[in-house]
């Protein structure tokens, strides 16, 4: 079956680093992929919305130079924290479908401790 | 405004057991509806994806049934097993092609 996958699974790094964030969809095309945050025991929270080819289209309040997103090609997004501080922590995860009649698959997340 | 409810918030039912889980929206101009499953610390399974003129999907002991004029959709599972015990998402594809999501039901499996 379809399968998105997201490196690293786990990241820990200091204050002010940035780190950079992988989702690669290994057997559709990803025409458009989606990241999101989750924090504990709460649904998921949208952050980005982005399009092979286009600049990514943030939801309100999430901070677009913050948060990076490139989606250069049909099989891979990447999303850099950019400047990490404590308050980035968080569960991130990817997201990735061809057309909206197809299902949107997920990554496994990426879990972001700042120190 | 889209607004989509899970009940039960959570289940805890007997190994062996058929279940039924249910989800509502309040806007039926949808695309499709799909369930998942959120393992603990993990990212999402897609279960099933029903289209918005579809009545129903299957696969496996996984049953996922659409009423789209009511504003309904259940996920049957029969015969649980404690390999089944997760939280359980769905979520509506509405106009703005995003997915809007309930907030889960879940589950544990008693062996």
């Amino acid at each position: 079956g379809a399968v998105v996958s997201q490196h690293p699974s786990w990241v820990i790094c200091k204050s002010g680093t940035s780190v950079k964030i992988e989702c690669r969809s290994l057997d559709f095309q990803a025409t458009t992929m989606f990241w999101y945050r989750q924090f504990p025991k709460q649904s998921l929270m949208l952050m980005a919305t982005s399009n092979e080819g286009s600049k990514a289209t943030y939801e309100q309040g999430v901070e677009k130079d913050k948060f990076l997103i490139n989606h250069a090609s049909l099989t891979l997004s990447t999303l850099t924290v950019t400047s990490a501080h404590p308050e980035d922590s968080s569960f991130y995860i990817c997201s990735a479908r061809d057309t909206i009649n197809q299902p949107q698959h997920f990554g496994d997340g990426t879990r972001l401790s700042i120190l | 405004k889209q607004e989509v409810t899970q009940i039960p918030a959570a289940l805890s039912v007997p190994e062996g057991e058929n279940l039924v889980l249910n989800c509502s929206f309040t806007d039926s101009a949808i695309y499709n509806l799909q369930w998942f499953r959120q393992d603990p610390g993990k990212g999402l399974t897609s279960l099933l994806l029903i289209q918005s003129s579809q009545r129903e999907q299957t696969s496996g002991r996984l049953n996922a049934s659409l009423d789209k004029s009511s504003g309904r959709s259940t996920l049957y599972i029969a015969a649980s097993q404690p390999g089944d015990s997760a939280t359980y998402l769905c979520a509506v594809l509405g106009s703005n092609y995003q997915l809007i999501w309930g907030a889960g039901t879940k589950l544990i499996i008693k062996p």
